[in-house]
């Protein structure tokens, strides 16, 4: 089956704690994205990648970072300077042509404490 | 004044209502229209898509964008409990570049 996956379903860390997020497709997209989703505000860009070892910020990059060694893996490091990190994220991968539909993994719930 | 504006609601509908959810917004670069569904806990899902302007059909679903008025509607017909969920709408201008989302409008659909 093709499909994008994210791991793990839910993750709890201590303040302080540098965390990764895992996000793997295996649709052939060069295209790669990670969202943050808070209640009542949609999906908010925070990384995404048009190509291995090629990534630019969104519009929340503060606190994160990430890296695209391989074209199937985009992991989302959520580190201890992001202000506020309990949140639902959800990693997509972009078709290359029309209508540049983008496909989502399951996301992962974290919760800092 | 944020590119795509869309009423989070809630809004409850009894089954078998006609619901129109609807998105404002300011960029007039914009050319693919799409709607997402997002079940609870879950990642969206592309439910349709539309290039420029008109209307698109697909079962109990219309999408239909105007971009005169800035302003697309997604309309399910004989609504079911199956289909409360989260839509969101989302667009892009062309080539690559961002896809830009709506808040998402929670829906639920009551037997």
């Amino acid at each position: 089956d093709g499909g994008i996956t994210q791991s793990p379903k839910y993750l709890f860390r201590k303040e302080g704690q540098n965390v990764t997020l895992s996000c793997e497709q295996n649709l052939n997209h060069d295209a790669m994205y990670w969202y943050r989703q808070d209640p009542g505000q949609g999906l908010r860009l925070i990384y995404y990648s048009q190509i291995v070892n090629d990534f630019q910020k969104g519009d929340i990059a503060e606190g994160y970072s990430v890296s695209r060694e391989k074209k199937e893996s985009f992991p989302l490091t959520v580190t201890s300077a992001q202000k506020n990190p309990t949140a639902f994220y959800l990693c997509a991968s972009r078709t290359g042509g029309p209508p540049y539909e983008q496909y989502f993994g399951p996301g992962t719930r974290l919760t800092v404490t | 004044q944020k590119e795509v504006e869309q009423d989070p609601g809630p809004l409850s509908v009894p089954e078998g209502a006609i619901v129109s959810l609807n998105c404002t917004y300011s960029n007039s670069a914009f050319q693919y229209f799409m709607w997402y569904r997002q079940y609870s806990r879950k990642g969206p899902e592309l439910l349709m898509y539309t290039y420029s302007s008109g209307n698109k059909e697909d079962g109990r679903f219309t999408a239909q964008v105007d971009k005169s008025s800035k302003y697309i509607s997604l309309f399910i017909r004989d609504s079911q409990p199956s289909d409360s969920a989260t839509y969101l709408c989302a667009m892009k201008g062309n080539q690559g570049g961002k896809l830009i989302f709506g808040q998402g409008t929670e829906l639920s659909v009551k037997p």
